[in-house]
C-alpha cells in the first residue's frame, strides 16, 4: 500500500527559480492538502482541494500555486523561490468531506533555496 | 493567531512512567481533534483522535481526554516506552470552512531508559 506518495524528497533552489512538488495518493480520498512546517510553527496549511477541479486557499497561500485535475494527484507549483520558502513540505489525503476522519501524510519533501 | 496550542516545546520523563502532553485550542468550532507522532525524516502519523461529543477515548497505551469547557486536550501514554521518543503533534479540525486540520507547534517528548 503505497498511501500518500511525495517527490522529490529533497531539493536545492536558487532564488527565482520555480519547480513542482509532487503529490499522488491511492486511497481514493476526495480531501487533500498541502502544509509546510517551520521550527516552532508547528503545520501550516497551504493551499487544499475538496475533490478534483477544486482548490482552496489555506494559511500560508502567497507564492504557491495548485491544481486538481484528477482525484489521485495534487501538485504544489512554486512560482519564483524565495528563502522564506525554505521549508518541510508534507501533502495529506483525507476521506470524503474532511471532517472526523484523520489525515494521512506523505514523508515530506525538504525543500532549501539559496 | 494560533488556534491550536501546545505551550510545551519538550517533554523527558522515565521509561515506564506516564508521559502527559497538553494542548489547548481557542476556535469553539473544532469538533474533531487528533494527535500525531513524528519520527524525524518522516511524515507524521496519526496515533489517536476523540470527537467532541466524548471526553475520553483509549487506545492500548494511549488515551486522549477532552475537557470541552475548558478547551483542553491531553494526550496520556502509559507505560512510557523508548520507542515513544519523538514529537508529537495536536491537530483539530470543524466539520466546516476549510475542514482542514489546524495543528499546535509540537511537543518533543523523550522517553529515557
Amino acid at each position: 500500500n503505497a498511501g500518500v506518495t511525495q517527490t522529490p524528497k529533497f531539493q536545492v533552489l536558487k532564488t527565482g527559480q520555480s519547480m513542482t512538488l509532487q503529490c499522488a495518493q491511492d486511497m481514493n480520498h476526495e480531501y487533500m492538502s498541502w502544509y509546510r512546517q517551520d521550527p516552532g510553527m508547528g503545520l501550516r496549511l497551504i493551499h487544499y482541494s475538496v475533490g478534483a477541479g477544486i482548490t482552496d486557499q489555506g494559511e500560508v497561500p502567497n507564492g504557491y500555486n495548485v491544481s486538481r485535475s484528477t482525484t489521485e494527484d495534487f501538485p504544489l507549483r512554486l512560482l519564483s523561490a524565495a528563502p522564506s520558502q525554505t521549508s518541510v513540505y508534507f501533502c495529506a489525503s483525507r476521506m470524503t468531506g474532511g471532517a472526523n476522519t484523520e489525515a494521512f501524510f506523505g514523508q515530506g519533501t525538504r525543500l532549501t533555496v539559496v | 493567531d494560533q488556534q491550536v496550542k501546545q505551550n510545551s516545546p519538550s517533554l523527558s520523563v522515565q521509561e515506564g512512567r506516564i508521559s502527559i502532553l497538553n494542548c489547548d485550542y481557542t476556535n469553539s468550532m473544532f469538533d474533531y481533534f487528533l494527535w500525531y507522532k513524528k519520527y524525524p525524516a518522516e511524515g507524521p502519523t496519526f496515533l489517536i483522535s476523540i470527537s467532541s461529543i466524548k471526553d475520553k477515548n483509549e487506545d492500548g497505551r494511549f488515551t486522549v481526554f477532552l475537557n470541552k469547557s475548558a478547551k483542553h486536550l491531553s494526550l496520556h501514554i502509559v507505560p512510557s516506552q523508548p520507542g515513544d521518543s519523538a514529537v508529537y503533534f495536536c491537530a483539530a479540525s470543524a466539520r466546516s470552512g476549510r475542514r482542514a486540520l489546524t495543528f499546535g507547534s509540537g511537543t518533543r517528548l523523550q522517553v529515557q531508559p
